[in-house]
């Protein structure tokens, strides 16, 4: 299993551009998540997908689209870019069956804003 | 919504001493807490949950505590070595929906 994987690895944008941030899981996982991660911050959740087709905002959705239209695509919009939008992005995934909610990461994107 | 808490941001420690991180959460309705370890420039890996049904878990020099009625957590690692130096993260979910992250311990682990 490749387990979560993300492209692009680095982008730089100009302001007002637009990217879609890809992620990608092989695990049959039902839950997958977007987070953003500051310089020296934790993270932030900015959507979660609870099964294909569902989606539901997190702690930091404004400036951000996703969609889920199959259990192993989960991909990150990012309309009209912003500096303020310079960050680390981590897509993950996790199985909720059996009461585990552990979620495994992707390597991240390292996107800047310029 | 949910609020995290997490004490101290920077902890230092001697080698073979003991480190505890603690973390307040504010929604009732969270029941199960992470705790992440990342590395400079990696992803976070979990090192230890708890649901919210247990009190305490154990895996080897690793430890979580959980009080429900404080909404307080605690990571304990015993026997600290060089390689625990890290950014630890705890978090709080309901259901492995809707995460929020502590904002971190940066904890050194002097030779």
């Amino acid at each position: 299993n490749a387990g979560v994987t993300q492209t692009p690895k680095f982008r730089i944008l100009k302001i007002g551009q637009s990217m879609t941030l890809q992620c990608t899981q092989d695990m049959n996982h039902n839950y997958m998540y977007w987070y953003r991660q500051d310089p020296g911050m934790g993270l932030k959740l900015i959507y979660y997908s609870v099964g294909a087709g569902i989606t539901d905002k997190g702690e930091v959705p404004n400036g951000y689209n996703v969609s889920r239209s199959t259990t192993e695509d989960f991909p990150l919009r990012l309309e009209l870019a912003a500096p303020s939008q310079t960050s680390v992005y981590f897509c993950a995934s996790s199985l909720t069956s059996g009461g585990s909610y552990e979620q495994y990461f992707g390597p991240g994107t390292r996107l800047t804003v310029t | 919504g949910e609020n995290v808490e997490q004490h101290p941001s920077t902890l230092s420690v001697q080698e073979g001493d003991s480190a505890v991180i603690k973390c307040t959460y504010s929604d009732s309705a969270s029941n199960y807490f992470p705790w992440y370890k990342q590395e400079l420039g990696k992803r976070p890996q979990l090192i230890i949950d708890i649901r919210s049904n247990v009190g305490e878990k154990k895996d080897q020099r690793i430890a979580v505590t959980l009080n429900k009625t404080a909404k307080h957590f605690s990571l304990h690692i015993t026997e600290t070595q060089p390689e625990d130096s890290a950014v630890y993260f705890c978090a709080a979910s309901n259901y492995g929906q809707n995460f929020v992250f502590g904002p971190g311990t940066r904890l050194s682990v002097l030779p």
